[in-house]
């Protein structure tokens, strides 16, 4: 089955402990984007990945890292966590960048950072 | 500067009555707009997208938008709401910088 998959799907965390959320997706596609959802504000994009080791910034990328080793791995890494990062986490990959290509969703990882 | 609008946080309509979700957009380019939807602790799935082809889109569940670009709107409809379509709703533009950029999403609720 076709699908991006990330975990863990529900983390609770305190302030400085590093963490990682993996991302991973099986439609050997290039393009990967991390975005936070918070309420009120709809999706915003962190970072997102044009291909392997091509990463670049997306509206809201402080206070996080990613890395593109792998076709189909795309972590989000918070080297500090702060509570203004809880929010709810979803990566999404498509085939390629721009409007002829459905983006598709990964479940979602709910974040609290005490 | 491209941003996208969607006009009501939150509506509500008794099952069998339609739906419309308003969205609107400001683009400098010839945008393409996408709707999804997101299911209760789900992902989020693509409804319909519009890419400079016929400007009345039909997706899935029955759900339909139109693009107007002189209204500069992209509103969703659907004839006859279903308890099944409760969920949220986020309309999405592209404009030629081919970058998503998200409405802050419409929360539908259908009334038994």
């Amino acid at each position: 089955e076709a699908q991006v998959t990330q975990n863990p799907r529900y983390l609770i965390t305190v302030t400085g402990k590093k963490l990682t959320v993996t991302c991973s997706q099986n439609m050997n596609h290039e393009y990967m984007s991390w975005y936070r959802q918070d309420p009120g504000l709809g999706l915003r994009q962190i970072y997102y990945s044009m291909n392997v080791e091509v990463t670049d910034k997306g509206d809201v990328p402080e206070g996080y890292k990613v890395s593109r080793k792998e076709k189909r791995n795309f972590p989000l890494i918070l080297e500090s966590p702060s509570p203004n990062q809880t929010s709810l986490y979803f990566c999404a990959s498509s085939l390629g960048q721009g409007p002829t290509y459905e983006q598709y969703f990964g479940p979602g990882t709910r974040l609290t950072v005490t | 500067a491209q941003s996208v609008t969607q006009l009501d946080s939150h509506v509500s309509v008794s099952e069998g009555t339609p739906v419309l979700l308003r969205c609107n957009y400001s683009s400098s380019y010839s945008p393409s707009l996408f709707w999804y939807v997101q299911h209760p602790n789900k992902g989020l799935q693509l409804l319909l997208k519009y890419t400079s082809a016929a400007t009345l889109v039909k997706g899935i569940n029955g759900f339909e938008a139109e693009f107007k670009k002189s209204e500069t709107s992209f509103h969703l409809t659907k004839p006859s709401a279903h308890m099944s379509d409760a969920a949220e709703y986020f309309c999405v533009v592209i404009p030629g910088t081919y970058k998503y950029i998200f409405g802050t999403g419409t929360r539908l609720k259908v009334l038994a």
